[in-house]
């Protein structure tokens, strides 16, 4: 049973770009969150989507933006990018019935220059 | 608002002997609260969870901790620790109802020595 996946593991990129990160839920879950954890801080919720729907959004500006495809997977987009984006963006994904816990893929390092 | 404090950013401890590792919360609702260790390059796996019931909780690998209603904690312990314990560990915290996102500390680093 595949677990959380996420794509690519590391990518560079300079200011001002674009970038497009992916994941796949575990198998079963139908809920997809993404977390920004910078150098030395804990995990920071950037948004959850549920049904292809934004469901809940953290403090992140409208740089940020995702989506959810019919067959569960999500994507993150960050544009403009800033120095201050670099940092490790883990996905999470959970069973919608079941608030209990939270799945975590090994992150896509992001490094802006 | 909810929030998360890990006042040790990091505890070296020597191998076998016992370790606590504090979290305290700060909440207007209900909580479920939440222990995540973190291996170097690696994502986070959930080490053990309160959701309801029992204040003590164990996991498969000997840590346990116990939730303090009335003093808003929820301190992660072990009796014994190994080289392989050596990691980060993060408390988080979501709202029992209401809110889908999880709040993180800024996390402790356990650095068992030989």
């Amino acid at each position: 049973d595949a677990g959380v996946t996420q794509s690519p593991t590391h990518l560079i990129k300079t200011r001002g770009q674009q970038v497009t990160l992916r994941c796949s839920p575990k198998s079963g879950h139908d809920t997809v969150s993404w977390y920004q954890q910078a150098l030395g801080q804990g995990p920071q919720f950037i948004f959850q989507y549920y049904e292809e729907e934004e469901r809940q959004r953290g403090n992140f500006p409208d740089r940020f933006s995702g989506h959810q495809f019919p067959n569960y997977s999500s994507e993150l987009n960050v544009n403009a990018l800033l120095l201050g984006d670099s940092a490790l963006y883990l996905c999470a994904s959970s069973p919608d019935s079941y608030t209990g816990e939270l799945f975590f893929g090994e992150g896509s390092r992001l490094t802006v220059l | 608002a909810q929030s998360v404090t890990q006042l040790d950013s990091q505890v070296p401890v020597f191998e076998e002997a016992p370790v606590e590792l504090r979290c305290n919360y700060s909440s207007s609702v209900s909580v479920y609260l939440f222990w995540y260790v973190q291996y170097p390059n690696q994502g986070l796996q959930l080490l053990l969870k309160y959701l309801s019931g029992s204040t003590l909780v164990e996991s498969i690998n000997g840590f346990e901790a116990e939730f303090n209603k009335s003093q808003t904690s929820f301190h992660l312990r072990k009796p014994s620790v190994h080289i392989s314990d050596t990691a980060e560990y993060f408390c988080a915290v979501s709202g029992a109802s209401g809110t889908y996102k999880y709040i993180f500390g800024t996390g402790t680093r356990l650095k068992v020595l030989a």
